[in-house]
């Protein structure tokens, strides 16, 4: 049974560039969810999709987006990107929308120049 | 609006002790509560949860905590901890009805002395 899945492992990026993060979900999954980690910090809650729409946001700005596929995959992709940006990305998969068990995946490294 | 308090940033126990790390939540009616563990550079394990029913919970790896609504806690426990327990270990609450996301506290590092 294959759990969430996250690439890239790690990514370096410069200031002003984007940046697409990509997540598979655990099998038989249909709900993902984004978190953003702070160095030192929890999981800071960044938005959820289902049904390829955006159920609900986080306090994140408009930079931040993403994109759920008919195949429950998911992109987060954030814009101009900034210092600030840099943290550990996770992916959380769940089965049905507002069900709160959420599985989460490794993770991706982003360190933004 | 809900939120997560832990008390310790850092906890040190020896092998084989008790141990037990706080958690605080702030929400207006019964919440959702969870305990995840990270280690160093992963993801996090859903170690419990508490949805509804009996307050005390048992989880994975010897882990149980308590739900207390009168101190709005959901503390975590070990009898006996064993050197792999060392990581750190994040409380979150999560709404009911339409609001989907989970709140987490800043976590409590455990280390493990031989």
């Amino acid at each position: 049974d294959a759990g969430v899945t996250q690439s890239p492992t790690h990514l370096i990026k410069t200031r002003g560039q984007q940046v697409t993060l990509r997540c598979s979900p655990k099998s038989g999954h249909d709900t993902v969810s984004w978190y953003q980690q702070a160095l030192g910090q929890g999981p800071q809650f960044i938005f959820q999709y289902y049904e390829e729409e955006e159920r609900q946001r986080g306090n994140f700005p408009d930079r931040f987006s993403g994109h759920q596929f008919p195949n429950y995959s998911s992109e987060l992709n954030v814009n101009a990107l900034l210092l600030g940006d840099s943290a550990l990305y996770l992916c959380a998969s769940s089965l049905g929308q507002g069900y709160y068990e959420q599985y989460f995946g490794p993770g991706t490294r982003l360190t933004v120049t | 609006a809900q939120s997560v308090t832990q008390p310790d940033i850092h906890i040190t126990v020896s092998e084989g002790a008790s141990l037990e790390l706080r958690c605080n939540y702030s929400y207006g009616a019964t919440p959702y509560l969870f305990w995840y563990v990270q280690s160093p550079g992963q993801g996090l394990q859903l170690l419990l949860k508490y949805f509804s029913g009996d307050t005390l919970v048992q989880g994975i790896k010897g882990f149980e905590a308590e739900f207390k609504r009168s101190q709005s806690s959901f503390n975590l426990r070990k009898p006996s901890v064993h050197w792999s327990d060392a990581a750190e270990y994040f409380c979150a609450v999560g709404g009911r009805g339409s609001n989907y996301k989970l709140t987490f506290g800043k976590g409590t590092l455990l280390t493990v002395n031989p």
